[in-house]
């Protein structure tokens, strides 16, 4: 059981280029989400989704698309990299709202110059 | 929207001693989970122990045990017989009980160090 698996763990962009992080999970969650995390700063909330088809907006989402076509996998997309999106980006899923806790990817580590 | 406080950026205990992180946070929500994840140097993101705000026992894990005072919006971990792999950030998070997803709101961590 892999669990939150996250490709790739380091990556580095020039400003204006484009870049798919990968979130793949096998557990079967409904419930999966994305998160940035910045020196000083706790983990904001990306964009999540509720199931395959469905996603929203979370605290930070300007820069990012994502999709959900299957229950496994939630790629956040960069369409035009900036400096600012300089984070280490975690994905995480759960069973379902509130009651489960969210089981985390390694997360990946993304520098934009 | 929540707001989650941790005001100690950064903790020391030697080993096999005890330390209490502290986390308030601030909600308009009457039912709502608490968490304490704990991320060391590999970058994981551990859930260390959880809390349902409907129940007024404290929660433990092992060396790990919650202080929860729903009235005063505290909840705080305490670490007892701390080890070396204690070393870490610990996120205090909140998140909401009802609504549409799991959303977590995160404190900004207080970075513990373990000393021998």
């Amino acid at each position: 059981n892999a669990g939150v698996t996250q490709t790739p763990k380091f990556q580095v962009l020039k400003t204006g280029q484009s870049m798919t992080l990968q979130c793949a999970q096998d557990m079967n969650h409904e419930y999966m989400s994305w998160y940035r995390q910045d020196p000083g700063m706790g983990l904001r909330l990306i964009h999540y989704s509720v199931g395959a088809g469905i996603t929203d907006q979370g605290e930070v989402p300007n820069g990012y698309n994502v999709s959900r076509s299957t229950t496994e996998d939630f790629p956040l997309r960069l369409l035009s990299a900036a400096p600012s999106q300089t984070s280490v980006y975690f994905c995480a899923s759960s069973r379902k709202q509130g009651i489960q806790p969210q089981h985390f990817g390694d997360g990946t580590r993304l520098s934009i110059l | 929207a929540q707001t989650v406080t941790q005001s100690q950026p950064e903790m020391s205990v030697q080993e096999a001693e005890t330390v209490t992180l502290s986390c308030t946070y601030d909600t308009s929500e009457s039912n709502y989970y608490l968490f304490w994840y704990k991320q060391p140097p590999s970058r994981q993101m551990i859930l260390v122990i959880r809390q349902e705000a409907y129940k007024q026992q404290n929660a433990t894990e092992n060396r790990f045990s919650v202080n929860f005072q729903k009235a005063a919006k505290s909840f705080s971990l305490k670490i007892s017989d701390s080890q070396l792999g204690d070393t870490a950030m610990y996120f205090c998070a909140f998140m909401k009980s009802t609504g549409t997803a799991s959303k977590l709101t995160f404190g900004t961590g207080t970075r513990l160090q373990v000393t021998l």
